[in-house]
């Protein structure tokens, strides 16, 4: 059974700081890891899809890494601003075949919140 | 990124009522859609699986009778809460999966208040 585990579960940061969120997942055989942010009382917005074949994808201040042979994927924000505030989530989806496969299995999340 | 809609946003409905939730891919078809419920503070719980033109899979626990899914078309999918009661009350969040990207889109959720 695929298990993921986002580390730290809680950040706070002084504006302007650079930063860095852990997943790690325990089954390597994935098709896609998708990083995703969620504010209070709304749903997810996807940041960056990484596909089993990428190492890594950027957007913006944005970039997230994946070794999959290590089961780890990072999320790395740049000049962390206040409106980055939020819960941001990792999720794996298990490559075709796997009895889990098409749905996606999520972290707890990391709650960060990045202060004036 | 492609855009996921649910309508209602929010919705406060009598014990014992129905209740439907749209969800609609806007700018992309999706065979695959999928049903989330969140309760405070805590991480999405998957709720079933929802494929065009078949049945939907309902996760272990979850009751098929009282969540009614319908996937009708590649942009449409609902949900249907049928004699809700207080403790169904709950955030609600669909997605949809595009391909061959198989990249996952999340709507922004229903809030679900039963009195």
């Amino acid at each position: 059974k695929q298990e993921v585990t986002q580390i730290p579960a809680a950040l706070s940061v002084p504006e302007g700081e650079n930063l860095v969120l852990n997943c790690s997942f325990t089954d390597s055989a994935i098709y896609n890891l998708q990083w995703f942010r969620q504010d209070p009382g709304k749903g997810l917005t996807s940041l960056l899809l990484i596909q089993s074949s990428q190492r890594e994808q950027t957007s913006g201040r944005l970039n997230a890494s994946l070794d999959k042979s290590s089961g780890r994927s990072t999320l790395y924000i740049a000049a962390s601003q206040p409106g980055d505030s939020a819960t941001y989530l990792c999720a794996v989806l298990l490559f075709a075949g796997g009895t889990s496969y098409g749905k996606l299995t999520f972290g707890q999340g990391t709650i960060l919140t990045v202060h004036p | 990124g492609a855009v996921v809609s649910q309508h209602p946003s929010w919705v406060i409905c009598k014990s014992g009522t129905s209740v439907k939730i749209e969800c609609r891919s806007l700018d992309f078809q999706a065979t695959t859609m999928f049903w989330y419920r969140q309760f405070p503070k805590q991480s999405l719980m998957l709720m079933a699986t929802s494929n065009e033109g078949s049945k939907a899979t309902y996760e272990q626990g979850v009751e098929k009778d009282k969540f009614l899914i319908n996937h009708a078309s590649l942009t449409l999918s609902t949900l249907t809460v049928t004699s809700a009661h207080p403790e169904d009350s709950s955030f609600y969040i669909c997605s949809a999966r595009a391909t061959p990207s198989y990249e996952q889109y999340f709507g922004p959720g229903t809030r679900l208040t039963v009195t």
